[in-house]
């Protein structure tokens, strides 16, 4: 079973609307969490870490999920700038190595 | 600069040669990372440095690829008697340092784009 299972999508939404990911992983002891984004060509970039507590950024909203082991991301008034891959990031107990899913494209349509 | 930087950006071999990739961090982080990402997938992890040690390379695929990071800032991929396999994307992430605590927020550089012909 792979560390972290993302759904690929793609999604394609209209400008303004609430899209929402969400991201299993299968190690009850991973101890960080984090959403990057990944433009097309370009590096991995840290969109927000995730806290057990939940946390918002703007338009962006993390949630973490213990007992079920889920991770979701929910993007609010979708701007066409957001249409990139969202890749959910998880850690073992160390902190050290990330496991990244296999990231969800998401194309926010005028 | 500011930010993680990797040489070359692309680089194009033949099967069977000797290549080297090259990453700067970001000043001051401490731990340095080395991925690998093939087209639609996540990065796969290949090795993570603490300073000049390899505290787990338990990601590189085989004994041809090896990693150094000799006085613990830049640090070299190299791979030996490279496979048509090996093309893909080779990140590199450097973080303040490692743990669960503050602070491990990985942070990527561009890349460099390999194609073994």
């Amino acid at each position: 079973r792979k560390e972290v299972e993302q759904d690929p999508g793609p999604f394609n939404v209209p400008e303004g609307a609430t899209v929402a990911f969400n991201c299993t992983y299968s190690n009850s002891a991973s101890q960080s969490f984090f959403w990057y984004r990944q433009d097309c060509r370009k590096e991995p970039k840290l969109l927000m870490s995730v806290y057990s507590s939940g946390n918002e950024d703007g338009r962006f909203t993390a949630q973490l999920n213990r007992a079920s082991q889920y991770i979701s991301l929910l993007i609010r008034d979708s701007k066409l700038s957001d249409s990139a891959t969202y890749l959910c990031v998880v850690t073992r107990w160390t902190g050290n190595q990330f496991y990244f899913g296999t990231g969800t494209s998401l194309t926010v349509i005028p | 600069g500011a930010g993680v930087s990797q040489t070359p950006s692309n680089k194009v071999t033949e099967k069977g040669k000797y290549v080297e990739l090259r990453c700067d961090p970001i000043s001051g982080h401490t731990a340095l990372y080395w991925y690998r990402q093939s087209l639609g997938q996540g990065p796969e992890f290949l090795i993570y440095f603490q300073g000049t040690g390899a505290a787990d390379d338990s990601g590189l695929p085989n004994d041809r690829f090896f990693a150094v990071r000799p006085e613990g800032s830049v640090s070299t991929l190299k791979i030996q008697r490279t496979e048509r396999g090996d093309s893909a994307v080779y990140l590199c992430a450097s973080s303040l340092h490692s743990g669960t605590s503050g602070g491990n927020e990985q942070f990527f550089g561009p890349g460099t784009r390999l194609t073994v012909l």
